[in-house]
């Protein structure tokens, strides 16, 4: 079955910097790839999702990409602010399956 | 959002109990999922469920028991708890394959 491994498991960043933070996916027929926020607490809030048949996809301050050959996506967030702290998870589904598979969270710390 | 309400939001019992975590959806979305999210391992998949009366499992389905009799509500009980289900519980529905997964608020269950 579908294996998600994301990295790293922490972040810390300056506010203004950039983040990033990549997925790997071991099923090649993996083609519907989600991120969640989840801030303490709260539960999952979908923050961005692409499509096997786009490479890269923007909404203001994130943006994801994807890499089918290598299979990997990432999430790069530009000017972090202290509200961009969170638990970030990243996910993966294929299209004969009806399930999603996420990664094990990173934690975003962003520093005024 | 308020489309999914679970209930109880928070439950402390003892083992060798039953318990049993609700989910309502108002949305009549045809899928709905149980994931318990625990420290080091993200969100694991439990059941889920595709339309009424069709369930199948997910990555850790041991010790639970699932039923959709109605499309709107999507129970999922511990027939005898254990401490290692000591955990919090988010319910998700999505309209379709591929759509937007939309999670509920969580229960958190304590069992000593």
């Amino acid at each position: 079955g579908e294996n998600v491994e994301q990295h790293p498991s922490t972040l810390s960043v300056q506010e203004g910097d950039s983040a990033v933070i990549k997925c790997t996916y071991s099923d090649s027929a993996s083609n519907y790839f989600p991120w969640y926020k989840q801030e303490l607490g709260k539960r999952p809030q979908l923050i961005i999702d692409i499509r096997s048949n786009v490479g890269e996809k923007k909404d203001q301050r994130i943006a994801v990409t994807l890499n089918k050959t290598a299979k990997h996506f990432s999430l790069h967030i530009t000017e972090t602010q202290p509200e961009d702290s969170a638990v970030y998870f990243c996910a993966a589904s294929t299209y004969n399956t009806d399930k999603l598979i996420f990664g094990t969270g990173t934690r975003l710390q962003v520093f005024p | 959002d308020a489309g999914i309400t679970q209930s109880p939001r928070y439950k402390i019992t003892e083992t060798g109990r039953q318990v049993t975590l609700m989910c309502h959806q108002t949305w009549s979305h045809s899928y709905m999922f149980w994931y318990r999210q625990d420290l080091g391992h993200g969100l694991r998949l439990i059941y889920y469920s595709a339309a009424a009366d069709i369930t199948d499992k997910g990555e850790v389905p041991d010790g639970y028991v699932v039923s959709r009799s109605k499309t709107e509500n999507f129970p999922l009980t511990l027939e005898s708890a254990t401490r290692s289900q000591t955990s919090v519980y988010f319910c998700a529905t999505r309209q379709g394959a591929h759509q937007p997964q939309h999670f509920g608020d969580g229960t958190r269950l304590s069992i000593l």
